[in-house]
């Protein structure tokens, strides 16, 4: 079984901030792992993905995460945020074998100030 | 090349009821899954779909059912509705399984 735990249910900012959002995760197997933005009234969006290789990877928006398989981490950041990335962010993983049955973080709003 | 559509997006149903939900997957994507989403609860697995099989099901009761067509377009089903059912109902569909896309949702609120 899988969990995944953000850290932080609501990061508050300043426009062209840098941010962080947290994601920690538990595994017995391999896991993919992911990124996604909802919008007010929308769906998931993907922002990014780690599958596997470069443990830095790039995602929409000027988003980007680092896997961090020693303590089991995937944390997301962007160095200038815009009012327009004010959403819920969730961490997700997906086994890598096996049913692909992903598991949810509980979300993270994120709130960008002018 | 379009996104995951779902029909209806928003609507009201009364307890007792039952509802279905359709879900359209990105052209070549076999597989589509189904998910609630809550304040309560946040984002749920309820069951997955592939080649007109049911392969992977969450731990929701009975009421909830689906199915998939052989053009891969899917269909959920909520019978006897409670108010607890009141949530926005994601669907999804992959290529490959291990990514994948959602479509906008459907809104259900149960009075």
């Amino acid at each position: 079984a899988q969990s995944v735990t953000q850290l932080d249910s609501q990061v508050p900012v300043f426009e062209e901030a840098p941010v962080e959002l947290r994601c920690n995760y538990s595994s017995s197997v391999s896991v993919y792992l992911f990124w996604y933005v909802q919008y007010p009234n929308q769906g998931l969006q993907l922002l990014l993905k780690y599958l596997s290789g470069s443990t830095l990877v790039k995602g929409i928006n000027g988003f980007e995460a680092e896997f961090n398989k020693s303590q089991t981490s995937f944390h997301l950041r962007k160095p200038s945020v815009h009012i327009s990335d004010t959403a819920e962010y969730f961490c997700a993983v997906i086994p890598a074998r096996g049913s692909y049955i992903p598991t949810f973080g509980r979300g993270t709003s994120l709130i960008v100030h002018p | 090349k379009a996104g995951v559509t779902q029909t209806p997006r928003y609507l009201i149903k009364t307890r007792g009821q039952q509802v279905t939900l359709s879900c359209s997957p990105i052209s070549g994507h076999r597989s589509v899954s189904w998910y609630q989403q809550t304040p309560g609860q946040g984002l749920q697995f309820l069951f997955e779909y592939f080649s007109e099989t049911q392969r992977n099901k969450g731990n929701f009761p009975g009421r909830f059912s689906g199915r998939q067509f052989s053009n891969s377009r899917s269909e959920m089903n909520v019978s006897t509705l409670e108010l607890g059912d009141s949530a926005l109902y994601l669907c999804a569909s992959s290529l490959t399984g291990d990514t994948i896309y959602f479509g906008e949702g459907s809104w259900l609120t149960v009075v």
